[in-house]
């Protein structure tokens, strides 16, 4: 079956580091998938991770551990425009995506 | 930098009424699809579209959904007899890549309310 599950929401401060873990469920894993959503808006691409390890990229890293299933996103640094959903994505698929339901960052000054 | 584009960004129709919902994907993408997001639920995938031909489809592309590319730029979603459960975001997006192995550039999203 599919099943991605993170967490339904989260706060943190201006300035600070945020971890946002993901557990998923996916047939025919071919990578995982870090999506950030603001609300009314398309989801914008952050990272993609195919091998065990961390991926960084500027602010944002992402992790991956293919045996425990799981993920997660670190922002540092955070900024008031870093407000918005993060959605844990798998492939469900050879070209089909499969959404987490999405965290919903608050970001506060 | 080049974008998805999506007509129209808003549409209303009566329930039963037949909806077609417009895409220009990224001119050197070989991927299209199809995902819709209910209102405040998540991003579900729909179709996926290669070589012009559906490459797969979830259980919700029923025989109510169809898509095509009818000419070299566009890429359609067509809902036949709308139902009140249609109602949501329809995002179309493109790739370079098949979808498990890069990223998918969304367009802003067509709404449909059906009434």
């Amino acid at each position: 079956g599919q099943n991605i599950d993170q967490p339904t929401e989260m706060t943190a401060t201006e300035g600070a580091i945020v971890q946002i873990n993901c557990t998923y469920q996916t047939s025919g894993f071919n990578g995982l998938f870090w999506y950030q959503q603001h609300a009314g808006e398309a989801p914008t691409f952050l990272s993609y991770n195919v091998l065990d390890g961390l991926e960084e990229k500027g602010r944002f890293s992402s992790f991956l551990s293919r045996s425990k299933g799981y993920s997660y996103l670190l922002l540092k640094e955070l900024q008031m425009k870093d407000s918005a959903s993060y959605l844990c994505v798998g492939t469900g698929g050879y070209n089909k995506l499969i959404f987490g339901a999405g965290t919903r960052l608050a970001v506060h000054p | 930098e080049p974008e998805v584009t999506q007509t129209p960004s808003h549409q209303v129709t009566q329930m039963g009424q037949e909806v077609i919902l417009r895409c220009v994907p990224i001119s050197n993408h070989l991927y299209f699809y199809w995902y819709r997001q209910i209102l405040g639920q998540k991003v579900e995938f729909l179709v996926s579209f290669y070589n012009n031909e559906i490459s797969e489809k979830s259980e919700i592309f029923d025989d109510q959904f169809s898509v095509e590319r009818p000419d070299g730029s566009n890429f359609t979603l067509k809902i036949r007899s709308t139902k009140l459960e249609d109602s949501a975001m329809y995002f179309c997006a493109s790739s370079e890549a098949r979808a498990s192995g890069g990223e998918l550039f969304f367009g802003e999203g067509s709404r449909l309310t059906v009434l």
